[in-house]
C-alpha cells in the first residue's frame, strides 16, 4: 500500500528547480505533501483531491494525475529553508481513514 | 495556536518491559493517528481513531495497543518491547466533522515521543 517516491535523493544548488514523484499502485482518492526536518515532525504542505489538480504553496507546487495514481510535487527557485525530508501521504478509495506515506525524498540545498 | 501534545518527548526502557505515550490531539478534532519512525524511515502507520472507535489499522504488532478516551486523548500501549521498537513514535489528529473519510483534512503532528529499548 505504501506508494513509491522517486527521486531517493537531490541536490540542489540555491536558485534551482525539482520535482518529485509519488506513485501508487492503488486507486487514489487524494494525495498530501508533507516535508520533515530531521528529528522534527512531518509539517503539511498540501492536498490534492481531484484528478488532474494542481496546487501552489508559496513556490512549491503539486499535480495529481487520478488516472495513473501519480502526483508530482515541483520545487522552483529553491531556497536553504527547502532542505528536508519531502513524503507524499496517500488515502485509497476504499473510504478507511488511514493515510500511508511514501517511501521519502531527502532534498538538500547548498548555497 | 494549540498544537498536538505528546507526552513524554523521550523514554528509555529495557527489553520485555512495558511503555505508555500519551497523545492529546488539537482541541476539536475527532481524529488521532499513530506513526513510527524507525532511524532514517519513513512514518509507518500504525493504528487510527475517529471518534473514540478505532478506524483503521495499520502495522501495528500484536504486542502494541491503543485507545482514544472520552477526552479525545490516546495512548499507545507497548508491551514486551524488543530493541527493534526503539523509534520515533508520532501522534498526529485532523478534524473530521462527520463527514466521511477525511479525504481533505491534514494531518497535524505532534513533537513525537524518542523510544529507547536496551
Amino acid at each position: 500500500q505504501q506508494p513509491v517516491q522517486s527521486p531517493q535523493a537531490v541536490i540542489l544548488r540555491e536558485g534551482e528547480d525539482a520535482v518529485i514523484n509519488c506513485s501508487s499502485s492503488k486507486a487514489l482518492y487524494s494525495v498530501h505533501w508533507y516535508r520533515q526536518k530531521h528529528g522534527e515532525a512531518p509539517v503539511f504542505l498540501m492536498i490534492l483531491l481531484k484528478g488532474g489538480e494542481q496546487k501552489g504553496h508559496e513556490k512549491i507546487s503539486a499535480s495529481f494525475n487520478e488516472k495513473k495514481q501519480q502526483s508530482s510535487l515541483y520545487l522552483t527557485a529553491s531556497q536553504l529553508s527547502y532542505s528536508g525530508t519531502y513524503f507524499c501521504g496517500t488515502r485509497d478509495q476504499t473510504g478507511a481513514n488511514n493515510l500511508f506515506f511514501g517511501t521519502g525524498t531527502r532534498l538538500t540545498v547548498i548555497p | 495556536a494549540a498544537g498536538v501534545i505528546q507526552s513524554p518527548r523521550h523514554l528509555i526502557k529495557e527489553k520485555r518491559e512495558t511503555a505508555t505515550l500519551k497523545c492529546y490531539p488539537i482541541p476539536r478534532h475527532d481524529t488521532v493517528y499513530w506513526y513510527q519512525q524507525g532511524p532514517g524511515q519513513d512514518p509507518q502507520f500504525l493504528i487510527s481513531f475517529y471518534e473514540k472507535m478505532q478506524s483503521d489499522k495499520g502495522s501495528i504488532p500484536d504486542r502494541f495497543s491503543a485507545q482514544q478516551f472520552s477526552d479525545y486523548h490516546s495512548e499507545l500501549n507497548m508491551s514486551s518491547l524488543e530493541l527493534g521498537d526503539s523509534a520515533l513514535y508520532f501522534c498526529a489528529s485532523s478534524h473530521l466533522g462527520g463527514q466521511g473519510p477525511s479525504y481533505n483534512s491534514p494531518l497535524h503532528f505532534g513533537n513525537g515521543t524518542r523510544l529507547t529499548v536496551t
